[in-house]
């Protein structure tokens, strides 16, 4: 079992749906949580990130936490066809750790 | 300020030459990071440097060597390519205290035939 479960997709939604990503886990000393968007031929960026358990906002992406369950979560609201991407997300030791742990990424379409 | 920057962006190589990838960031970054990404295997670290003068092995050390030549250049030696390692290589850097922010280059494109 890997330690970052990602449903690869791929995820077809009309243009102004809300979308939800999500990942499970397995190892609960993660500690940050983080949400990376690659478009097509590029390197991944930094979306979101989130320290522990919680909710974050930012514009029409939502980040969620629930340690309890070993489970995050993205929500985009109002998607828009640049909104196409893979969606990575990706985990990682407090401390001063420096590997990340990758999910496979969702592959999400939105169509106009 | 070009942030990462990779050459060469697409290589063809034939089994058993050796190519060197080059990255550089320009952030002023403490560490670099060199991943592979796979169809249905996602991205997997293949070495990382967490400061200037250190490199550490990743998951998938095997069939690579690199160097870090300063602060701001982290490189990537095939010695002797084979079909296994076709795929898109990564470079990335980060802070290092923030470890979950990291800044990625366009990636090289690399087939072995």
């Amino acid at each position: 079992q890997k330690e970052v479960e990602q449903d690869p997709g791929p995820l077809s939604v009309p243009e102004g749906a809300i979308v939800s990503l999500n990942c499970t886990y397995s190892n609960s000393a993660f500690q940050y949580f983080m949400w990376y968007r690659q478009y097509s031929r590029k390197g991944p960026e930094l979306l979101m990130y989130t320290y522990s358990s919680g909710n974050k906002e930012d514009g029409r992406f939502t980040a969620q936490v629930d340690k309890s369950s070993k489970y995050i979560s993205l929500f985009i609201r109002d998607s828009q066809p640049s909104d196409s991407a893979t969606y990575l997300c990706a985990m990682s030791l407090a401390g001063n750790n420096r590997k990340l742990i990758w999910g496979l990424g969702t592959s999400l379409a939105v169509n106009p | 300020n070009a942030g990462v920057t990779q050459t060469p962006k697409f290589q063809v190589l034939k089994t058993g030459q050796s190519m060197t990838l080059q990255c550089a960031q320009d952030m002023n970054h403490n560490s670099m990071y060199w991943y592979r990404q796979d169809p249905g295997m996602g991205l997997r670290l293949i070495y990382y440097s967490a400061s200037e003068g250190t490199t550490d092995k990743g998951e998938v050390p095997n069939g690579y060597n690199v160097s870090r030549l300063n602060k701001r250049e982290f490189s990537l030696r095939l010695e002797s390519a084979a079909p296994s390692q076709t795929s898109v290589y990564f470079c990335a850097s980060s802070e290092g205290g923030h470890t979950y922010e990291q800044y990625f280059g366009p990636g090289t494109r690399l087939t072995v035939t």
